[in-house]
């Protein structure tokens, strides 16, 4: 079975500043696709960025970008000129195709003014 | 794009009392998960349909959770009885399946309180 880890429940960084959630997971397909999603206070899931596991480029979307390495099984989100309202949960996802999502356990992330 | 829509938002009963709870998901897609959250077991998927059809139900809990898409524009998720460790918020999301990678998008969730 597929299962996705966080290992930082809890992260802070300061307004302006740079930081790094971990993920891992564990497959033992090729074939499969790793997902960040972001969760805050009014709970809502919102899709924050979205990697491909054939594709070697790392994914970006403004100042969300990923550090995928696939054969470490990590993916990694960066997040750069945190603001404060990147504060919330995040959760790390994992799916193949036509499968379920498979989410980690949550890394809640404080933004410091 | 309404996304997708879970209603009742809030929702408060007594144990025992038939809890159900509403999703519509985004015209056009055609898969449909149910999820659920908790403190203690994180985010759970519970069943997930593709073109209507059930596909995998192992994550309800027992007997008394029922999950029924009769049309690609709605879905229930019925409590029955309900019991206080249900007290959990309530997922739905909706992807477009023939897109292997597609991500699923969230409704606003249903918090559930059986007291």
């Amino acid at each position: 079975a597929q299962t996705v880890t966080q290992s930082q429940p809890e992260m802070s960084v300061q307004e302006a500043e740079t930081v790094t959630l971990s993920c891992t997971y564990d497959t033992s397909e090729s074939d499969y696709y790793l997902f960040w999603y972001k969760q805050p206070p009014s709970r809502q899931m919102i899709l924050v960025i979205r990697q491909e596991a054939y594709k070697q480029q790392n994914a970006t979307e403004n100042r969300f970008s990923v550090n995928f390495q696939k054969a470490a099984k990590s993916f990694s989100l960066k997040i750069s000129d945190s603001q404060l309202g990147d504060a919330a949960m995040y959760f790390c996802a994992y799916k193949t195709s036509g499968s379920r999502l498979t989410f980690g356990e949550g890394t809640q992330l404080t933004v410091n003014p | 794009d309404a996304g997708v829509i879970q209603s009742p938002r809030h929702e408060v009963t007594e144990m025992g009392q038939e809890v159900t709870l509403r999703c519509k998901p985004i015209s056009g897609h055609n898969s449909l998960f149910w999820y659920r959250q908790t403190m203690m077991r994180g985010l759970e998927l519970l069943i997930y349909f593709n073109n209507n059809v059930p596909i995998d139900d192992s994550g309800m809990p027992e007997d008394r959770f029922s999950a029924k898409m009769p049309n690609a524009s709605f879905s229930t998720l019925k409590i029955q009885p309900s019991e206080p460790r249900d007290s959990a918020v309530y997922f739905c999301a909706s992807s477009v399946r023939r897109q292997g990678g597609s991500p699923l998008h969230f409704g606003n969730g249903t918090r559930l309180t059986v007291t």
